[in-house]
């Protein structure tokens, strides 16, 4: 099974701040890495697919990056409504799993 | 508008079943993989299994936790998706997700807003 390893599990920051979480991966997964947002008591959205796509009406502040074993997801203007938790996933095989999240506070 | 809605959800015992549903609108439903994903109160997200198309003979992939207690079917006819749990335990206590993937190594790009699933006597 490929284990995603994601840090920093929590992460404090002022708005405006540009933040990046990182995510790892045990063993290769090219490019198959999806990133989602996740606020309290609602679904996750995806943001980011194949480690560095928008997803079609996501702001362009974020961006994602990577291959291989180790991405990077970044928020360029830290906003008010960007306060969630973030969770990277493989999407490359089975079974299919997601990094332990970030929890991005306010400072 | 695409949209995903679980129900089913509700207290059992554990040992116990529940069946959980995915009633979906707004896209052809036949032409996706389905998944079902878990999140444990407080914990993060946990994939529990997929269901392909029909193009792909409705093949099945399941988690190690749920393989042989949990059973993912649909029906394209009725635009559903199912969850069939079966033993639970206290540890699937959690919110159950539907969510929709386009195939393969693909993400999910739209989700359900979840139904609670409580395991405890």
């Amino acid at each position: 099974d490929i284990q995603m390893t994601q840090s920093p599990s929590t992460l404090s920051a002022s708005v405006g701040d540009r933040v990046t979480i990182t995510c790892r991966a045990s063993q290769s997964i090219s490019t198959w890495l999806a990133w989602y947002q996740q606020k309290p008591g609602k679904a996750p959205k995806l943001l980011i697919y194949s480690a560095s796509s928008l997803e079609t009406g996501v702001p362009s502040r974020f961006s994602g990056s990577g291959s291989g074993t180790e991405f990077n997801f970044s928020i360029s203007s830290l906003q008010p409504d960007d306060f969630a938790t973030y969770y990277c996933q493989e999407c490359n095989g089975y079974p299919l799993t997601f990094g332990g999240g970030t929890k991005v506070e306010i400072k | 508008e695409v949209q995903l809605v679980e129900s089913g959800g509700g207290l059992v015992q554990p040992g116990g079943s529940l069946r959980l549903s995915c009633a979906v609108s707004g896209f052809t439903f036949s032409d996706h993989y389905m998944d079902w994903v878990r999140q444990a109160p407080g914990k993060g997200l946990e994939w529990v299994g997929r269901t392909r198309n029909k193009g792909n003979s409705y093949t099945t992939e399941y988690a190690a936790s749920v393989k042989g207690r949990f059973t993912i079917s649909r029906d394209d006819s009725k635009n559903s998706l199912y969850l069939q749990m079966n033993s639970l335990k206290t540890e699937d206590t959690a919110v159950y997700y539907c969510a929709r993937t386009i195939g393969g190594a693909e993400p999910m790009d739209v989700w359900g807003q979840g139904t609670t699933v409580t395991v405890s006597s």
